[in-house]
């Protein structure tokens, strides 16, 4: 079935910087989530995209729907420690009725 | 006011023993799923049902029997369990079909000695 390429795998990063990841695949997406998971807890909806292009922020996240709708792109703006976590990519296939899930890109913040 | 819960939390038992799962939702939600998270940390699909009906069996061995009395609740039940079972299992609900920003619950995570 479908894969998502989500990368990087992990990044380590001091608090206050700028984190960027990205997710893709190789064929079309009609939609398009970034999901967080904290330790121990479920996957938790950061942010929903609907249109190839579209723009959204939630807070210091802002997530984008690539224009060729094979990509999507989640940033974080002036890290804290509470953003450490597992961030997901996950997206709906143009004619399937399930999400796939990107492989995780795992956020270490040094104070 | 927990949106999607599920119990136990954690499950532990040997080989060839069936064990039940359980989740519930109270978002009124119409569609739920169960969900496979590896030692990998990835997330896979099982089931999803819609209004107690059947939509998506992802080719799971037989021995998952999911089970929905109705829309609010879904259960999954595990027979003759194999080590390969060991992972987090999560529940998680939509409001329909084509909704697809999907809220979990908190996670099983079953080990099997």
């Amino acid at each position: 079935g479908q894969q998502l390429n989500q990368s990087p795998q992990s990044m380590f990063i001091q608090e206050g910087e700028d984190v960027s990841m990205n997710c893709t695949s190789s064929s079309i997406f009609n939609t398009w989530l970034w999901y967080k998971q904290d330790p121990g807890e479920g996957p938790v909806l950061l942010i929903a995209l609907y249109k190839a292009g579209e723009l959204t922020s939630n807070g210091r996240l802002t997530a984008q729907f690539g224009i060729t709708r094979k990509d999507s792109f989640l940033n974080i703006s002036a890290s804290i420690p509470s953003d450490v976590g597992i961030y997901f990519c996950a997206g709906q296939e143009k004619g399937a009725q399930k999400l796939v899930f990107g492989q995780g890109t795992r956020l270490t913040i040094n104070p | 006011d927990t949106a999607v819960s599920q119990t136990p939390k954690y499950l532990v038992t040997q080989m060839g023993n069936d064990k039940s799962i359980k989740c519930e939702q109270n978002l009124g939600h119409d569609t739920m799923y169960w969900y496979k998270q590896d030692s990998k940390k990835f997330l896979k699909i099982m089931f999803s049902y819609n209004n107690k009906e059947l939509i998506i069996n992802e080719t799971v061995p037989n021995r998952f029997s999911p089970k929905s009395p109705d829309k609010a609740h879904l259960n999954l039940h595990i027979n003759s369990l194999e080590l390969g079972d060991s992972a987090v299992y999560f529940c998680a609900s939509s409001q329909g079909l084509g909704n697809y920003e999907q809220y979990f619950g908190p996670g099983t995570r079953l080990t099997v000695t």
